[in-house]
């Protein structure tokens, strides 16, 4: 069964470094999405992608955060000055569709990044 | 703004028992999508079930069945004949246009 996969598994940072999280969607999907979950709280909607553009981001993806598509099939997530609080798992997600059609969104097993 | 709440924090129930996970949500959509989520140790996120709003009829998966009331906008998760391997976190979720909104989650735990 495809599934989305993400590397690396875990990544140790220091805070002011960046950081590139990367997730290969299923090959036939579209849409594109960054989660991120704080240890001990609930996963949060980043970023959503498609067709190469953002459609939608939530307040927590400000100017440090940047997405991109950068061949055909990764999907990266970059973090360009990292703080403590960036510390999370980090979970890419794909979808055939978008809304109002089949909907569901695979999710890769996360990446755990620690920023000390 | 839409919300899911899980009033559930923690429950533990011991092993072959039947359990049910409370979830309520708000959305203003008329057509969305509801999930629920595992999440074991490893913190891989899992989907368990899937409703769609718009079926009347209750999702189900082998042991997982849900209880969906529309009006009352609650969807509650059944696990039936509970298994050593259930124990994890459970995320109810709710489709907004193309992103999912999580609850904070129940964390379940099945004694032996």
């Amino acid at each position: 069964e495809p599934e989305v996969t993400q590397t690396p598994s875990h990544q140790v940072t220091q805070m002011g470094q960046e950081v590139i999280l990367r997730c290969v969607p299923i090959s036939n999907h579209l849409y594109f999405y960054w989660y991120r979950q704080i240890l001990g709280q609930k996963v949060e909607f980043l970023v959503s992608f498609y067709n190469n553009e953002i459609s939608e981001k939530s307040e927590i993806f400000d100017d440090q955060f940047s997405v991109e598509r950068p061949d055909g099939s990764n999907f990266t997530l970059k973090i360009r000055s990292t703080k403590l609080e960036d510390s999370a798992m980090y979970f890419c997600a794909s979808s055939v569709t978008g809304r109002r059609l089949t909907y569901e969104q695979y999710f890769g097993p996360g990446t755990r990044l620690t920023v000390t | 703004a839409q919300t899911v709440t899980q009033s559930q924090p923690e429950m533990s129930v011991q092993e072959a028992e039947t359990v049910t996970l409370s979830c309520t949500y708000d959305t203003s959509e008329s057509n969305y999508y509801l999930f629920w989520y595992k999440q074991p140790p490893s913190r891989q996120m899992i989907l368990v079930i899937r409703q769609e709003a718009y079926k009347q009829q209750n999702a189900t998966e082998n042991r997982f069945s849900v209880n969906f009331q529309k009006a009352a906008k609650s969807f509650s998760l059944k696990i039936s004949d509970s298994q050593l391997g259930d124990t994890a976190m459970y995320f109810c979720a709710c489709t907004r246009d193309d992103k999912i909104i999580f609850g904070k989650g129940t964390r379940l735990h099945i004694l032996p």
